[in-house]
């Protein structure tokens, strides 16, 4: 069974400061893509990477494709207390084009 | 260009009754997707779904849950004899192509008493 696991679970961190999502498994994906949530919502797509090694940037939020393409990172500088939310990794399993793979989320709260 | 449309968005339902879901895709997309989240999880993949055809079933239970997409009309996703461990938000994405981006709707919160 491929898993993907997001650490930190939680985090809470004042405005202004920068942080680091991480989405990481032992499998390799064909994608990965990285969505937000909010509550009472639907995921809502941020940004898919594809190349081993991609880096893609969104305003402050810095993506990255793990070489190996088993892990990625999602890097917010200068955190706002817009960003808060829940934010989702999820992978496109090779050979199932269609079937993603969730990591449980990192659910953030930016802190005026 | 109207987004990927779920409803009711809350259900309640007391166990023993059924629950059906509906999920009216993006305008030009014929690919269906049901995820079902529990609280503090990620999605886990139930259906997928072309036009009167299921693709791969693999993430739903066997029993007491169905889907359909038939040719008129949305996406169905029917839960019969609903137990409290059927309660979640329940999401549907749907996409142009297979292996397209997905878009999700809003979710249907079902709650089971």
């Amino acid at each position: 069974t491929q898993l993907l696991e997001q650490s930190p679970q939680f985090l809470s961190i004042q405005e202004g400061e920068n942080l680091t999502v991480y989405c990481n498994s032992s499998s390799v994906f064909s994608s990965l893509q990285w969505y937000r949530q909010e509550p009472g919502e639907g995921p809502v797509l941020l940004v898919t990477v594809v190349t081993g090694g991609e880096v893609k940037k969104l305003k402050r939020l810095t993506f990255q494709f793990g070489d190996a393409r088993k892990d990625s990172s999602l890097h917010i500088t200068a955190a706002q207390p817009g960003d808060t939310g829940l934010y989702l990794c999820a992978g496109e399993a090779a050979g199932w084009n269609y079937q993603l793979i969730w990591g449980a989320g990192t659910k953030l709260i930016i802190k005026p | 260009n109207a987004g990927v449309m779920q409803n009711p968005r809350h259900l309640v339902r007391r166990r023993g009754q059924e629950a059906r879901l509906r999920c009216s895709p993006m305008k030009g997309h014929s690919h269906v997707y049901w995820y079902r989240q529990l609280p503090e999880e990620g999605l886990k993949f139930m259906v997928y779904l072309q036009k009167e055809n299921i693709i791969d079933e693999s993430g739903m239970p066997k029993e007491r849950f169905s889907a359909e997409f038939p040719k008129e009309g949305p996406s169905i996703l029917r839960i019969q004899q609903v137990v409290r461990g059927d309660s979640a938000a329940y999401f549907c994405a749907s996409s142009g192509l297979a292996g397209d981006t997905q878009y999700f709707g809003p979710g249907t919160r079902l709650t089971v008493l």
